[in-house]
């Protein structure tokens, strides 16, 4: 069974612009949360999604939106990018069970100068 | 609110050795607890998890027991190996009507020595 996937693996994109980055869950895991990983905030969740709504949203600011399509795969935009955002991105999916564990992606490395 | 505490690392031993990381946590209700690895240049792996108090989670010799009354979950293997070298983090799943979210304690990068 394919895990979660996450593309692209690396990004750098300059100050000001926007960034768009995908994940597609496991097979059958139709609960997807986003979670960003720093060095000095450590993992912070961004939001999560099930069956294309949005359930739960972490503290960050507008900037950082989702969204999930009828497949389950979901994409996290960030617009008006600014250095502090630099980090690693970790998509994570589930079941949509009350214990159900969250499987991780590789994440996507954004790097903005 | 939710929150984790976790043994501040880094941590380093010797190849067999014993090995204890600590995880306290603070939560309403009773979570779900987690423990995650990340390898250098990847995402986080679950190790193993516990859904209730005196669960036990079990994985390639890891192991964590899940204490209500300490409100504790720490990791502990009886013989480490080089290959273990990575940072874990304790993590608890809390759900609030239909939301699912992982609260992360701030991981603890564990070096293990040949």
């Amino acid at each position: 069974k394919a895990g979660v996937t996450q593309t692209p693996r690396y990004l750098i994109k300059t100050r000001g612009q926007q960034v768009t980055l995908s994940c597609s869950p496991i097979s059958g895991h139709r609960s997807v949360s986003w979670y960003q990983q720093t060095p000095g905030q450590g993992l912070q969740f961004l939001f999560e999604y099930f069956s294309e709504t949005q359930r739960n949203k972490g503290n960050f600011p507008g900037r950082f939106s989702g969204r999930q399509f009828s497949n389950s795969r979901s994409e996290m935009n960030v617009s008006t990018l600014e250095l502090g955002d630099s980090a690693l991105y970790l998509c994570a999916s589930s079941l949509a069970q009350e214990n159900s564990p969250l499987h991780f992606g590789n994440g996507t490395r954004l790097t903005v100068t | 609110g939710d929150s984790v505490t976790q043994m501040e690392g880094p941590v380093t031993l010797s190849e067999e050795a014993f090995l204890t990381i600590n995880c306290t946590y603070t939560a309403t209700g009773y979570p779900s607890l987690f423990w995650y690895v990340q390898y250098p240049g990847e995402g986080l792996q679950l190790l193993l998890k516990a859904t209730k108090a005196d669960d036990k989670g079990s994985n390639k010799g890891f192991e964590a027991t899940y204490r209500k009354e300490t409100t504790s979950f720490h990791l502990e293997k009886g013989s480490v190996q080089v290959s273990d070298s990575a940072v874990y983090f304790c993590a608890l799943l809390t759900s609030s009507g239909s939301a699912r979210q992982l609260t992360f304690g701030s991981g603890t990068q564990l070096t293990v020595l040949p």
